[in-house]
C-alpha cells in the first residue's frame, strides 16, 4: 500500500545552520506531496506542496523538490530560526484522487532549533 | 484566521461515558476528516465526509461514530470511551477529493482524556 517514511525522528540544530528533513514515499498512483508544520499546542498548518518532478518549491523560507526518480520531497531550509522548531510531517496523497480520498502522513519529524 | 472550529477544546471523562465532539467548517469545502492524533503525535485518519456522504471509512472501533447534518458539519460520537481513547481529536477540510483538493484546513483540536 501507499506509505510515507520520514526517517529522522528528531533534528537538533543551531540557529543560522542549513537543515533538511527527509521524506520518501511509495505508490502506485501519480503522487501529490505535502509538508505540513504543527507548531506546540497548534493544529497542523500546509507548509507547501507539490505534484510537478523536478520544480522547486517555496514558501516561508522553506523548499521542497518533489523527485519521481527518488521518491522523495525533502524539505529543506537555508537558515533556520529559532521559531522554525516544530513537528513536521511528509504527507502523500494521489493526484487524481483514484487511490481514495485520504491524506498518507509520515510520523514526522521534530525540529528544535537551539540559540 | 480559524476556519474549522472544533468543540470543545478539552474534555475529560470516565471509561465507559459516552462523549461528542463537534465540527464547523466556514470554508465552503466539499470535505470534512476526522483525524486521530496520540500521544507520539501520529496522524490517523477516522472518517471522512463528502458533501454529507461517508468516503474514508478507516479501522477503528465501533464506538466511534460520525455524523453529517450537512457538509459545513461533522462531529465524531464515542459511545463508551476506553483509556486508549484519550488523545486528540483533529477535524479537517479540503476543497474536494484527489491532489491539491484534498489540501487539508485542520481545526485547533479536541482533547480527550479517559480516566
Amino acid at each position: 500500500g501507499d506509505s510515507v517514511t520520514q526517517t529522522e525522528g528528531l533534528v537538533t540544530l543551531t540557529k543560522g545552520l542549513p537543515v533538511m528533513l527527509n521524506c520518501t514515499y511509495q505508490t502506485t498512483y501519480s503522487p501529490f506531496l505535502f509538508w505540513y508544520v504543527q507548531h506546540l499546542n497548534e493544529a497542523p498548518k500546509l507548509l507547501l506542496k507539490s505534484s510537478t518532478d523536478n520544480k522547486r518549491t517555496e514558501h516561508q523560507g522553506f523548499y521542497a523538490t518533489l523527485h519521481k526518480s527518488s521518491s522523495s520531497f525533502h524539505l529543506q531550509k537555508s537558515s533556520v530560526q529559532l521559531s522554525d522548531s516544530a513537528l513536521y510531517f511528509c504527507a502523500l496523497s494521489d493526484r487524481w484522487g483514484s487511490s481514495g480520498n485520504k491524506l498518507i502522513f509520515g510520523i514526522g519529524t521534530l525540529l528544535s532549533v537551539k540559540p | 484566521e480559524t476556519a474549522v472550529f472544533q468543540t470543545p477544546n478539552y474534555h475529560v471523562t470516565q471509561v465507559g461515558n459516552e462523549v461528542s465532539f463537534n465540527c464547523k467548517q466556514t470554508l465552503g469545502h466539499d470535505t470534512m476528516y476526522w483525524y486521530k492524533q496520540d500521544s507520539k503525535k501520529l496522524l490517523k485518519i477516522m472518517f471522512s465526509y463528502n458533501n454529507k456522504q461517508l468516503i474514508v471509512n478507516e479501522t477503528v472501533p465501533r464506538r466511534f461514530s460520525p455524523q453529517s447534518s450537512d457538509k459545513a458539519h461533522l462531529n465524531l460520537r464515542i459511545k463508551s470511551v476506553e483509556p486508549e481513547d484519550s488523545a486528540v481529536y483533529l477535524c479537517a477540510s479540503s476543497p474536494g477529493t484527489g491532489g491539491s483538493q484534498n489540501t487539508l484546513y485542520f481545526g485547533a483540536g479536541t482533547r480527550l482524556s479517559v480516566l
